[in-house]
C-alpha cells in the first residue's frame, strides 16, 4: 500500500516559468512532509518541509503547498533553472514516529534551456 | 567536513556472495538509516537504528543484515537470501526521532550494487 504518492513520474518545463511537482498522502497521521531533490548516482539532499498547521511555506523559489483536506501537497519552483533538473521526492512522516519517512516514488523533472 | 561516506561506490557480486556496504557519519547523529532505491520506486526502508547496539527491521528488511557496534558507523550486509539485490543502496543519518521539527534525513551518495 503506496501512502505517498507521486503520480506524474516525468515532467519538463521551459526555463523561467513554473514547475509543479505533486503529491498525494493517504495516511491522515502524516504530520510532517518533506521535499527532497537528487541528482542521478547521488544521495539526495533536503530541498524544504512543511508542518500539517501551515498551509504554505516558501523559501527562495521553492514554495510547497499543503491542503490537509485533500491530502495533496505541492512543490512550486518559480523560475525554473535547468540546474533544477533533478529527481524530486515527496516524503512524509508521524512526528515522533522512529520509522522516519515514506517516500513517494519521484517525478524527473527536466527544465528545458 | 560533516557528512556521511558510504563505500564502495559501485561493487559486483557474483550470485550466492554476501557483500558488507560501508556507512560512515561524522555528524554526531544518533539515528541512521538504509533505503533502497529501485527504478521507478521511491526509497524503501531497510532497517533502522535510532542507538548504538540497537536496530529495527524496516519495510523490506529480509536478505539483509546489520550492526550498530559504534555510533558512527551502520553497515549493511546483502546476504544471499536477498532475492534480487540489485539496486542503489542509500545511508541516511538524523538527530533522531524527534517529537518536534522535520527532523531531516543527511543522505550518503550511495552504493550500487550489481549481481552478476
Amino acid at each position: 500500500d503506496q501512502q505517498v504518492k507521486q503520480n506524474s513520474p516525468s515532467l519538463s518545463v521551459q526555463e523561467g516559468r513554473i514547475s509543479i511537482l505533486n503529491c498525494d498522502y493517504t495516511n491522515s497521521m502524516f504530520d510532517y512532509f518533506l521535499w527532497y531533490k537528487k541528482y542521478p548516482a547521488e544521495g539526495p539532499t533536503f530541498l524544504i518541509s512543511i508542518s500539517s498547521i501551515k498551509d504554505k511555506n516558501e523559501d527562495g523559489r521553492f514554495t510547497v503547498f499543503l491542503n490537509k483536506s485533500a491530502k495533496h501537497l505541492s512543490l512550486h519552483i518559480v523560475p525554473s533553472q535547468p540546474g533544477d533538473s533533478a529527481v524530486y521526492f515527496c516524503a512524509a512522516r508521524v512526528v515522533g514516529s522512529a520509522r522516519q519517512l515514506t517516500f513517494g516514488s519521484g517525478t524527473q523533472l527536466t527544465v528545458l534551456p | 567536513d560533516g557528512g556521511i561516506t558510504q563505500s564502495p561506490k559501485y561493487l559486483f557480486r557474483k550470485e550466492g556472495q554476501n557483500v558488507t556496504l560501508s556507512c560512515e557519519q561524522n555528524l554526531n547523529h544518533d539515528a541512521m538509516y538504509w533505503y533502497r532505491q529501485d527504478p521507478g520506486q521511491g526509497l524503501r526502508l531497510i532497517y533502522y537504528s535510532q542507538i548504538v547496539n540497537d536496530f529495527q527491521k524496516g519495510d523490506i528488511a529480509e536478505g539483509y543484515s546489520v550492526s550498530r557496534e559504534k555510533k558512527e558507523s551502520f553497515p549493511l550486509t546483502v546476504t544471499s537470501a536477498q532475492k534480487n539485490p540489485t539496486a542503489f543502496y542509500l545511508c541516511a543519518s538524523s538527530t533522531g526521532t524527534g517529537v518536534s521539527g522535520a527532523n531531516v534525513l543527511t543522505f550518503g551518495a550511495g552504493s550500487r550494487l550489481t549481481v552478476l
